[in-house]
């Protein structure tokens, strides 16, 4: 399952809203988790199932949509969230991953 | 609080084989609500998943590596094995063990990483 995210990079502001979708090349109902990476760290968990936050995880993170394309809110972007996201399937082996989004300051 | 802890071979020739190790620390090893997976990220590269073995010793492994790895399990000392064999410059990545978990035997996660392990593979 081919998954496609976008847009690839964003450019935005503390305060801004920021939503990042996810696109799989078929249906994989809400079987979708949504990690953040920053530079030299391994990913990090953030939203499985399409919608259920991790523990830990600042509630600004929102997940939503079910089928074939998913997003990924902020809803008030602060500074610790400047990074890369990925989306990831979970419907079927192998798990594929998004080639990520780079969110950076503006 | 679950920790993995990874090490081996940071640079190979082409041909060789690559052996990573991850340890468990924290938490339980032998549940059957996780298993234990690899992952890859080529320099300034997305994130490919290798494959993944769980506390049954049974393994899934991506076919785009085309039958050169072995996903191995030591659960008397918490920890679980990667081997890729006849490596290439292809193969050049860094290299993270994570914990998959089933929540609700239904939705599948990595939720543990390691620290990554940087293998060059040059000539």
């Amino acid at each position: 399952i081919q998954m496609t995210q976008s847009p690839s990079s964003l450019s935005a502001s503390v305060g801004d809203r920021v939503t990042i979708t996810c696109r799989a090349s078929q249906s994989i109902s809400s079987y979708l988790n949504w990690y953040q990476q920053k530079p030299g760290k391994a990913p990090k968990l953030l939203i499985y199932g399409a919608s259920s936050l991790q523990s830990g995880v600042p509630s600004r993170f929102s997940g939503s949509g079910s089928g074939t394309d998913l997003t990924l809110t902020i809803s008030s972007l602060q500074p610790e969230d400047f990074a890369t996201y990925y989306c990831q399937q979970s419907y079927r082996t192998p798990w594929t991953f998004g080639q990520g989004t780079k969110v950076e300051i503006k | 609080q679950v920790q993995l802890q990874q090490w081996g071979a940071g640079l190979l020739r082409p041909s060789e084989t690559l052996s990573l190790t991850c340890a468990v620390y924290g938490g339980s090893f032998s549940g059957y609500s996780w298993s234990w997976s690899w992952i890859r990220q080529p320099p300034g590269k997305g994130l490919e998943y290798i494959g993944e073995i769980n506390n049954s010793g049974s393994t899934n492994y991506n076919p785009s590596l085309k039958g050169r790895v072995t996903i191995s399990l030591d659960a008397s000392n918490n920890q679980f094995s990667l081997r890729v064999t006849s490596v290439t410059a292809a193969d050049t990545a860094v290299y993270y063990c994570a914990r998959q978990t089933y929540h609700d035997f239904s939705e599948f996660y990595f939720d543990y990483w390691g620290q990554g392990a940087l293998v060059t593979v040059s000539s």
